[in-house]
C-alpha cells in the first residue's frame, strides 16, 4: 500500500484531455512540492513534473501539474499514442525520516 | 553529457552478497544527491534512500533501512547499493537517479537483480 494514493489505470483517446489524480496527507503532499514521472514501457523513468506545476525543459507543455491541499493532479491535454506509459507522483514525506514517497502509479492506456 | 551508468545485469542465490553500482558523469558528482529506487517485478517504483556523494551523508526509507547499505566513493564518482544476504524478494530492477532540488532529473539505465536457487 503506497503512502500516495493514484488511480491504477486512466484511458483516453488521440486528443481528449485526461486527468490523474495523486492523494496524500499533511506529512507529505499537504507540505511538500509534488514531482510527477512518466514511466515508458521497458524504460527509466523520466521527470515530468516538479515543483507541482513546473515542466523541464523539453516536456511539451501538453502536461501540466496542479495542488491543493494534500492532493495533486497531472492532467495531459492533445493526447497522443505516445503518451501511453505509467504515471508516478513523489513528495517528500516529514514522518518517514526524511524520506521520498511514490504513488503506486497509474497506467495511461490510449485508446 | 550528463549520465549515470549503472553495472550490468545479476544473477545470484539467496544468501549471497551482492554490490551494484551507478558512475556518474558530466557533472560535479559530490554536489548532487543520488537517490535509488526499487522496481519489483510488473509492480511500482519504491524510493529506498539517498545519499550526498560530498560528504556520504545518507537517508533510507523506513521499509528498506537495515535492509541495505548506500555508499559512495567521490574519487571514482561511483554510489552502490549493497545487500549481505540476497533474499528471493529482492528480485528487482534498481534504478539510480541524481535528486536535485527539481527532483530526479537524471537516470540510470537499471540494473536487474535476480536471486534465485
Amino acid at each position: 500500500q503506497s503512502v500516495l494514493t493514484q488511480p491504477p489505470s486512466a484511458s483516453g483517446t488521440p486528443g481528449q484531455r485526461v486527468t490523474i489524480s495523486c492523494s496524500g496527507s499533511s506529512s507529505n503532499i499537504g507540505s511538500n512540492y509534488v514531482y510527477w514521472y512518466q514511466q515508458l514501457p521497458g524504460t527509466a523513468p523520466k521527470l515530468l513534473i516538479y515543483r507541482n506545476n513546473q515542466r523541464p525543459s523539453g516536456v511539451p507543455d501538453r502536461f501540466s501539474g496542479s495542488k491543493s491541499g494534500t492532493s495533486a493532479s497531472l492532467a495531459i491535454s492533445g493526447l497522443r499514442s505516445e503518451d501511453e506509459a505509467d504515471y508516478y507522483c513523489a513528495a517528500w514525506d516529514d514522518s518517514l525520516s526524511g524520506s521520498e514517497v511514490f504513488g503506486g502509479g497509474t497506467k495511461l492506456t490510449v485508446l | 553529457e550528463v549520465q549515470l551508468v549503472q553495472s550490468g545485469a545479476e544473477v545470484k542465490k539467496p544468501g549471497e552478497s551482492l554490490k551494484i553500482s551507478c558512475k556518474g558523469s558530466g557533472y560535479s558528482f559530490t554536489s548532487y544527491w543520488i537517490g535509488w529506487v526499487r522496481q519489483m517485478p510488473g509492480k511500482g517504483l519504491e524510493w529506498m534512500g539517498i545519499i550526498y556523494p560530498g560528504d556520504s551523508d545518507t537517508r533510507y526509507s523506513p521499509s528498506f533501512q537495515g535492509q541495505v547499505t548506500i555508499s559512495a566513493d567521490k574519487s571514482i564518482s561511483t554510489a552502490y547499493l549493497q545487500w549481505s544476504s540476497l533474499k528471493a524478494s529482492d528480485t528487482a530492477m534498481y534504478y539510480c537517479a541524481r535528486r536535485e532540488l527539481h527532483g530526479m532529473d537524471v537516470w540510470g539505465q537499471g540494473t536487474t537483480v535476480t536471486v534465485s536457487s
